[in-house]
C-alpha cells in the first residue's frame, strides 16, 4: 500500500499570508502527527492525533498554528498569518495501535519557505 | 522541547569500516528507535527497540536498548557509499500525555568511496 504522502511538496509564501498543509496517512493508521524540522535540526513535535481523542497540540508554538484531522483520515496543518521564523520542512507521520503505535511512519515533508 | 543527546554529530569514514553513534537521555525510555533521513525526504524507521537489554539486526545494523533505559545504540557494518545520510534516534515514555517522540539531532554520515 502507499506510504504517508504530504502536500505540496514544496511552498513558497509572503510574510503575513496563511497556508495550508496536508497530510494522507497510511490507511489503517489511528495516530497522525505534525513535526517541523528546521535546517540541520532534529525533529520537533507539533501535534499529535489519535483516533477520536482531542488532539495533542502541546508542542504548537504559537496560535498562529493550527491542525485538523477530518475523517480520522486526512490532516491539514494551517500556519496564519506567516513569519519567517515559520520557514521549514514540515514532517507529517502516521502509526498504527497496539505495539505499532510507537513506530511512526513519515511522508517526504513540506518545504517551506517564508519570504 | 525536550531533545537527546546524540553523538557523534558528524562522521566521515572510510567504505568498510564500522560505524558507531548513540544517543543518552536525562529520562528514563520504554521504547527508542532509529531512523535514517536522506536529503529531500521523511525519515525511514530503520529499527524500534522495546525492551532494556534488546538487541536488535536488520541487515548490517544493529541496535541495543540500554540495561538502564537511559541509552540506545546504532552500529553499522562495512560501512557502504549508500549509508550516507543522517540517522536519528528517538525515544519515548510511557506514560506521557503525549504520543510523540522525542529525536535527537542526528548523526551525519559520510562515505567516502
Amino acid at each position: 500500500g502507499a506510504g504517508v504522502s504530504q502536500s505540496p511538496s514544496n511552498k513558497v509564501t509572503e510574510k503575513g499570508k496563511d497556508v495550508e498543509l496536508r497530510c494522507d496517512p497510511i490507511s489503517g493508521h489511528t495516530a497522525l502527527y505534525w513535526y517541523r524540522q528546521s535546517l540541520g535540526q532534529g525533529l520537533e513535535f507539533l501535534i499529535y492525533f489519535q483516533g477520536n481523542s482531542a488532539p495533542d497540540k502541546s508542542g504548537l508554538p504559537s496560535d498562529r498554528f493550527s491542525a485538523e484531522r477530518t475523517g480520522g483520515s486526512v490532516s491539514t496543518l494551517t500556519i496564519q498569518r506567516t513569519q519567517q521564523e515559520d520557514s521549514a520542512v514540515y514532517l507529517c507521520a502516521s502509526s498504527s495501535s497496539g505495539t505499532g503505535l510507537y513506530e511512526q511512519y513519515f511522508g517526504p515533508g513540506t518545504r517551506l519557505t517564508v519570504t | 522541547g525536550q531533545q537527546l543527546n546524540q553523538s557523534p554529530q558528524s562522521m566521515f569514514i572510510q567504505e568498510g569500516e564500522d560505524v558507531s553513534m548513540n544517543c543518552t537521555s536525562s529520562s528514563i525510555f520504554n521504547t527508542w528507535l532509529w531512523y535514517k533521513q536522506d536529503p529531500g525526504e521523511g525519515p525511514v524507521l530503520l529499527i524500534a527497540l522495546y525492551k532494556a537489554g534488546e538487541l536488535t539486526s536488520n541487515g548490517r545494523l544493529t541496535a541495543q536498548f540500554g540495561i538502564t533505559r537511559k541509552d540506545s545504540f546504532l552500529n553499522i557494518s562495512a560501512s557502504i557509499p549508500s549509508d550516507v545520510g543522517i540517522y536519528f534516534c528517538a525515544g519515548m515514555n510511557y506514560g506521557g500525555s503525549q504520543g510523540n517522540l522525542i529525536f535527537g539531532k542526528g548523526t551525519k554520515l559520510s562515505v567516502k568511496p
